[in-house]
C-alpha cells in the first residue's frame, strides 16, 4: 500500500500570512499518462471534506486561487496564500494512483 | 445542485449487519465511479470502497474486504454499502462520495458498533 505522510504546521498562523502543508508518498504518484494522482482536501470543523486540488496542482471548481498545489512524484506541497479564518480546519492529502486509495493523517491549520 | 444523502446508520451490536444507502441527485450518477469513505471519531479519513460506473468492478482495502459490499442502482441513482460481521473498529461516520474525482461528498451518516 502507498503510505502518505503529512507534515505538521506551526500553529496558529497569523491571518494574512502564508502556510505550506507538506505530504510525502512512499511511491511515485505519477501515472503512465504523465499526471500525478494526488488530491488535497480541507475538512472544516463539523463538515464533510471539500476537494481543493486534483492531479496535484489543478484547482477544483470554485476553489480560491489562494490555494496552490505543487510537487514532484513523491513530495507535495499545498500552499495557502493570505490565510483567512475560513481556511481553518484539517487538510488531507490522498493518493488515487492505485488501489487501495490512501489518505495522509491530516494537518491541522489554526488561524490567529 | 449536487446532493448526496446518506441514510441507514445507527447503533448495531458487534457481529451484526447494517446496510447504508446514498441517494444522489443533481448530476449524472451513472457516469461516475462512486465510493464510501469513513472517519472514526476524532480520527482521519479512511477509504472504504469504490464501485465502477456499471457496478462490474469493486475495490476494497484489506480492513473491510470480505465483510463489506458496495453496490449501486443506476436507475435509482443510489449507492449502497452492505456491512457484515461488524466490529467496534468500524464505528465511524460514513461518507458517500463521487470517486471519479472525490468532488462530491454527502454529509455523512454515523455508525456505532457496540454491545
Amino acid at each position: 500500500d502507498i503510505v502518505m505522510t503529512q507534515g505538521v504546521l506551526p500553529n496558529p498562523v497569523p491571518s494574512g500570512e502564508s502556510a505550506s502543508i507538506t505530504c510525502r508518498s512512499s511511491k511515485s504518484l505519477v501515472y503512465k499518462d504523465g499526471k500525478t494522482y494526488l488530491n488535497w482536501f480541507l475538512q472544516r470543523p463539523g463538515q464533510s471534506p471539500q476537494l481543493l486540488t486534483y492531479w496535484m496542482s489543478t484547482r477544483a471548481s470554485g476553489v480560491s486561487d489562494r490555494f496552490s498545489g505543487s510537487g514532484s512524484g513523491t513530495y507535495f506541497t499545498l500552499k495557502i496564500s493570505r490565510v483567512r479564518a475560513e481556511d481553518a480546519g484539517v487538510y488531507y492529502c490522498q493518493q488515487v494512483r492505485e488501489y487501495p486509495l490512501t489518505f495522509g493523517s491530516g494537518t491541522k491549520l489554526e488561524i490567529k | 445542485e449536487v446532493q448526496l444523502v446518506e441514510s441507514g446508520g445507527g447503533l448495531v451490536q458487534p457481529g451484526r449487519s447494517l446496510k447504508l444507502s446514498c441517494a444522489a441527485s443533481g448530476f449524472t450518477f451513472s457516469n461516475y465511479y462512486m465510493a464510501w469513505v469513513r472517519q472514526a471519531p476524532k480520527k482521519g479519513l479512511e477509504w472504504v470502497a469504490t464501485i465502477s460506473t456499471s457496478g462490474s468492478r469493486t475495490y476494497y482495502p484489506d480492513s473491510v474486504k470480505g465483510r463489506f459490499t458496495i453496490s449501486r442502482d443506476n436507475a435509482k441513482s443510489s449507492l449502497y454499502l452492505q456491512m457484515n460481521s461488524l466490529k467496534s473498529e468500524d464505528t465511524a461516520t460514513y461518507y458517500c462520495a463521487s470517486s471519479s474525482g472525490f468532488d462530491y461528498w454527502g454529509q455523512g451518516v454515523m455508525v456505532t458498533v457496540s454491545s
